[in-house]
């Protein structure tokens, strides 16, 4: 069965670096989305991506945050200048144009020092 | 500001014996509503949805109820097993990118 993949699985970086967070979404899927986890709270919208653009972002999804599709089956969530705040578990989601139901992926968990 | 929670944090119950897992929603306009479960370290994982034109739906060992009349939706797990056991979030789906607002999780714990 078709999954999305999420690399790298634990990311530790230090305050003020750069990171960047790797998925593979379904291939045939159209929607695209990360989430954010932070332990033991809820789920929490980010940001979402269709058509090569950002159609949505929440309040999380500030300047520090950027999303790109480099190519035809990468998608990635950079944040600039990471703060300790920004330590959570991080989903990547995908969907097909014509369903509602979301794909996660198995998270990379992101450590900030 | 709009939410979706859950009403209980924790729940145990006998391997077996029936689930029920409850989520209240305060979007009047939420139409389409989603239970995922979410085992330790994995993604969450779709279970089954639900329209607001529904009352009711039935998957395979699950039922998911929902009264928009007091905004209540409610996963009950048939036959509970120990491989149920997770965190269960209802989300409701919102937006013109379709995207999720989970509630805060009930943990389920099955007993053997």
């Amino acid at each position: 069965e078709p999954e999305v993949t999420q690399t790298p699985s634990h990311q530790v970086t230090q305050m003020g670096q750069e990171v960047i967070l790797r998925c593979v979404p379904i291939s045939n899927h159209l929607y695209f989305y990360w989430y954010r986890q932070i332990l033991g709270q809820k789920v929490e919208f980010l940001v979402s991506f269709y058509n090569n653009e950002i159609s949505e972002k929440s309040e999380i999804f500030d300047d520090q945050f950027s999303v790109e599709r480099p190519d035809g089956s990468n998608f990635t969530l950079k944040i600039r200048s990471t703060k300790l705040e920004d330590s959570a578990m991080y989903f990547c989601a995908s969907s097909e144009w014509y369903s509602y139901e979301q794909y996660f992926g198995p998270g990379t968990r992101l450590t900030v020092t | 500001g709009e939410s979706v929670g859950l009403h209980l944090p924790t729940l145990s119950v006998q391997e077996g014996d029936n689930s029920i897992i409850n989520c209240a929603y305060s979007n009047s306009a939420s139409d389409y509503f989603i239970w995922y479960k979410q085992e330790s370290g994995k993604g969450p994982q779709f279970i089954i949805d639900i329209r607001s034109n529904m009352d009711k739906r039935q998957g395979q060992r699950v039922t998911v109820l929902l009264n928009k009349t007091v905004k209540h939706l409610s996963l009950q797990i048939a036959a509970t097993q120990p491989g149920d056991s997770a965190v269960y979030f209802c989300a409701d789906v919102s937006g013109s990118a379709r995207q999720l607002t989970f509630g805060s999780g009930t943990q389920l714990t099955v007993l053997p």
